[in-house]
């Protein structure tokens, strides 16, 4: 099976960085993907790590170690409009993608 | 644009019925999905299919069956509604097994 651990809750100030670590245990793994979902809408796709390494897209990052098991997204210059809920995701065997629970960041002025 | 449309925002269904959820995507992708989300647990994969007429079981299953006889089209159904069965609920498709593009959801509720 897939299942992936993110923390539930946090919390950062306006225009500083965040982190949102993600760990994950898949029985195949293609790659780690990240959604933004605002309260009352659908999760919209933020970035893709297929890869080790880091990858920048405008303000936000995200980095993955297969070795680890292991990834992150960074969120920087952080906006009030970047309160939502951050998902990780894996795609495993099969094109099955699976979801971590997500992480609540409530950015406070 | 992309574009994935369920069929109902809202649905309220009672008790023993059988429910059709609908999805359609304009993007000619083969792999589809339906996830329900419920408060502190995340998005549950309950069904995806990877072509016309394939179908392979998610997270949860149980209660649920699908459809899907065109590409275009995975339908989710709900075969005896029960009241732990209220939740969003939200088709998506992708080309691979990432940057998968969501509808707007489905809130059922069972009474």
């Amino acid at each position: 099976g897939q299942s992936l651990e993110q923390p539930s809750e946090v919390t950062a100030v306006e225009g500083a960085i965040v982190q949102i670590n993600c760990t994950y245990q898949t029985s195949g793994f293609y790659g780690l993907s990240w959604y933004q979902q605002h309260d009352g809408g659908a999760p919209t796709f933020l970035s893709y790590n297929a890869l080790d390494g880091l990858e920048e897209t405008g303000r936000f990052s995200s980095f993955l170690s297969r070795s680890d098991s292991y990834g992150y997204l960074l969120l920087q210059e952080l906006q009030m409009k970047d309160s939502a809920s951050y998902f990780c995701s894996a795609g495993g065997g099969y094109q099955k993608v699976t979801f971590g629970t997500g992480t609540k960041l409530q950015v406070i002025p | 644009d992309v574009k994935v449309t369920q069929s109902s925002r809202y649905l309220v269904k009672r008790t023993g019925e059988k429910v059709f959820l609908e999805c359609v995507q304009d993007m000619d992708h083969e792999n589809m999905f339906w996830y329900r989300q419920d408060p502190g647990l995340g998005l549950r994969l309950i069904y995806f299919s990877y072509d016309v007429k394939m179908k392979e079981k998610g997270d949860i299953p149980e209660g649920y069956s699908v459809s899907r006889e065109k590409k275009e089209r995975f339908s989710l159904i709900l075969e005896s509604a029960s009241t732990n069965q209220t939740s969003m609920y939200l088709c998506a498709s992708s080309l691979e097994e990432v940057a998968a593009f969501f509808g707007q959801g489905t809130r059922l509720t069972v009474v």
